[in-house]
Order: C-alpha cells, then structure tokens, then sequence
C-alpha cells in the first residue's frame, strides 16, 4: 500500500538550530516526492519536489531509496519557518497526491 | 495570473440548502482537483478533473457533485449535506496531465460550515 509516514506531530526548535522534518514512504514504484508547506492563514504551497533537487528558503530534502525516506533539513531555523509541512507522493503521476500527516514545527526566539 | 481562486471564501448552509463552490485558474493548467480538509489534517482527495473529463472520484458521497464547464474553472454542487462535512474544501490545479502533476497550485479554500 502506498503511504506516507511523518512521525513526528509537532517538532520545537530555537531559532538558529538546525532542523530536520522526516518524511517515510511507502511505495512499489519509482516516487514522486514534495514538501508542502501551510504557513498561518496562508494557503497550502509548494516547498520542494526531489526531482528538482534545488534548495528553497534554506531548506532541502534527498530522496534515499534505500531507507525509503524524503527528510525535510535546514542548517538554521528561522522564526518565519514556523508552520505545518506536509510530505506528499504521488503515485503513477496521476496527479492523486497521498499527503502525511503533517508536522507543525515552531521555531522559537 | 498564477493564482487559484476560489469563491466564496465562507459558506454557511443548512443540510436541505444546495449551493456551489467555485474555483479558477488562468495558468493553462488542464489538472484540476478538489480536496477536503479538517482542521490539523492533511488534505484529502475528493476529485480529479484531466482536460475537463472526471478522472479520479475518490467514494465521494453523490451530495458533492462536481463540474468543470471549461478548463479554467471548477465547481464543487453540493446539496442534502450532513454536519460532519464541515471542513476547508480546497481546489488546486496543476499541469497537463502526464507532466509534474504533484506540483500542485492551491487555492486558500472555501470554509463550509453545514448547520
């Protein structure tokens, strides 16, 4: 079954910290991975796909098939990184996004 | 434009009201989505719209009733709706079908609170 694992509900850092956000799937195919993020009051956007391997506002995430895993990371936290992350697959490229569950992080001052 | 919008931002109905959701999108895009999300939840697939034809309903109850007239705006029917489908109801689209479609564009949602 296809399926997306973020352990963690909630992760509190200080501002400055490094942060790292796990993501595990789940999936018999070759995956196509995201990061999304939902900041307060503001709509659910992209952060990351792995295919494109960039980094974006400080943050990035490698795919590691063996360990099945899409952590999200950044070297230093800041207080404007304070907001929900969603891992997602899409399987098949059909477009049907399986998203986590989420992790609220707080970076705190 | 690069922005999904989406009308009206609150919606409060009774459970023998009918309404509508709208949502549109003028950056070609010819995926279209529905979602429905409770409040500290992920998103749920509700609905895929590829160039304008139904290609994923999730076991939707027949009480959401989706359209897409054109392949730049989408509509969410909804009618005889129960309490528990309170929620932020969110379209997104995405690039032609095929192409990168988890690279998805959302909408900031209509809040429908069903009394």
């Amino acid at each position: 079954a296809q399926r997306v694992t973020q352990p963690e509900k909630l992760l509190s850092v200080f501002k400055g910290a490094p942060v790292e956000l796990k993501c595990n799937y789940s999936y018999s195919g070759s995956p196509e991975l995201f990061w999304y993020v939902q900041y307060s009051r503001q709509r659910l956007q992209l952060l990351l796909r792995h295919i494109s391997r960039e980094s974006i506002k400080g943050f990035t995430a490698d795919l590691n098939k063996g360990e099945t895993s899409f952590h999200l990371k950044k070297p230093f936290a800041q207080e404007e990184d304070s907001a929900m992350y969603y891992c997602a697959l899409d399987s098949s490229n059909t477009g049907k996004l399986i998203f986590g569950q989420g992790t609220t992080l707080q970076v705190k001052p | 434009d690069t922005e999904v919008t989406q009308t009206p931002k609150h919606l409060v109905m009774g459970m023998t009201n009918k309404k509508s959701l709208k949502c549109e999108q003028h950056m070609g895009h010819r995926a279209m989505y529905w979602y429905k999300q409770k409040a500290k939840k992920p998103p749920e697939l509700m609905f895929v719209y590829s160039y304008e034809k139904l290609s994923i309903n999730e076991s939707v109850p027949s009480r959401f009733s989706p359209e897409c007239p054109n392949s730049s705006l989408l509509n969410l029917h909804l009618h005889a709706l129960q309490p528990e489908d309170s929620a932020l109801y969110l379209c997104a689209s995405s690039n032609q079908p095929g192409q990168g479609l988890g690279e998805q564009y959302f909408g900031p949602g209509t809040r429908l609170t069903v009394t």
